[in-house]
């Protein structure tokens, strides 16, 4: 299996500011990277698919880049409904696993 | 607009079975693949299995205990997990597939495991 590593596994940050997260894969996935956002208690919500493409409806302060082994999302101006965990997932083979979650929290 | 609603929380013991239903609305259920993913307390999204409209895989972790079915006339998803564990205690989520990604989820179902 394609194993995804995130880091970090949390940060602590203000409102405003920019927040960039990473996500690397074991092996070449070319663009097949998936982000979501999940609040406690709460299913996941897609933000970005296909590595850069942004989810209908999720504001434009998320983007993300990357491709191979190596990808990004990040926050333009961290807002006070940004706090929650981040997650990628890699679409490229089945299984399509995901990395361990980075959590933002408020400094 | 596209909703998963999931059935309620369940308490088995372990040894037992424990089955989970899906039900979707707002689109052609037939079209898209449904996927089963859980999430244990406090750790991260493990992938289970999907079914399209004919077919299913598992994730090997899971094969021989975990079987998914679908009702099309339902609209309805099912995930069923036998000779649970303690560590199976989780919640367990069901999403759609739509190009290679999940666009939306069921609200999620827990199940606890405890004699």
């Amino acid at each position: 299996d394609i194993q995804m590593t995130q880091s970090p596994s949390s940060l602590s940050a203000s409102v405003g500011d920019r927040v960039t997260i990473t996500c690397r894969a074991s092996q070449s996935i070319g663009a097949n990277l998936n982000w979501y956002q999940q609040k406690p208690g709460k299913a996941p919500k897609l933000l970005i698919y296909a590595a850069s493409t942004l989810q209908s409806g999720v504001p434009s302060r998320f983007s993300g880049s990357g491709s191979g082994t190596d990808f990004t999302l990040t926050i333009s101006s961290l807002q006070p409904e940004d706090f929650a965990a981040y997650c990628c997932q890699q679409s490229y083979i089945s299984p399509w696993t995901f990395g361990q979650g980075t959590k933002v929290e408020i400094k | 607009q596209v909703q998963l609603v999931q059935s309620g929380a369940e308490v088995k013991k372990p040894g037992a079975s424990v089955k989970v239903s899906c039900k979707a609305s707002g689109y052609t259920f037939a079209g898209y693949y449904i996927h089963w993913v859980r999430q244990a307390p406090g750790q991260g999204l493990e992938w289970m299995a999907w079914i399209s409209s004919g077919d299913t895989k598992y994730a090997q972790k899971f094969e021989g205990r975990v079987t998914v079915t679908r009702d099309t006339s339902r609209s309805t998803a099912y995930m069923e997990l036998s000779r649970l564990r303690s560590d199976d205690t989780a919640v367990y989520y069901c999403a759609r597939q739509i190009l290679r990604n999940f666009d939306s989820w069921g609200q999620g179902t827990l199940v606890t495991v405890s004699s």
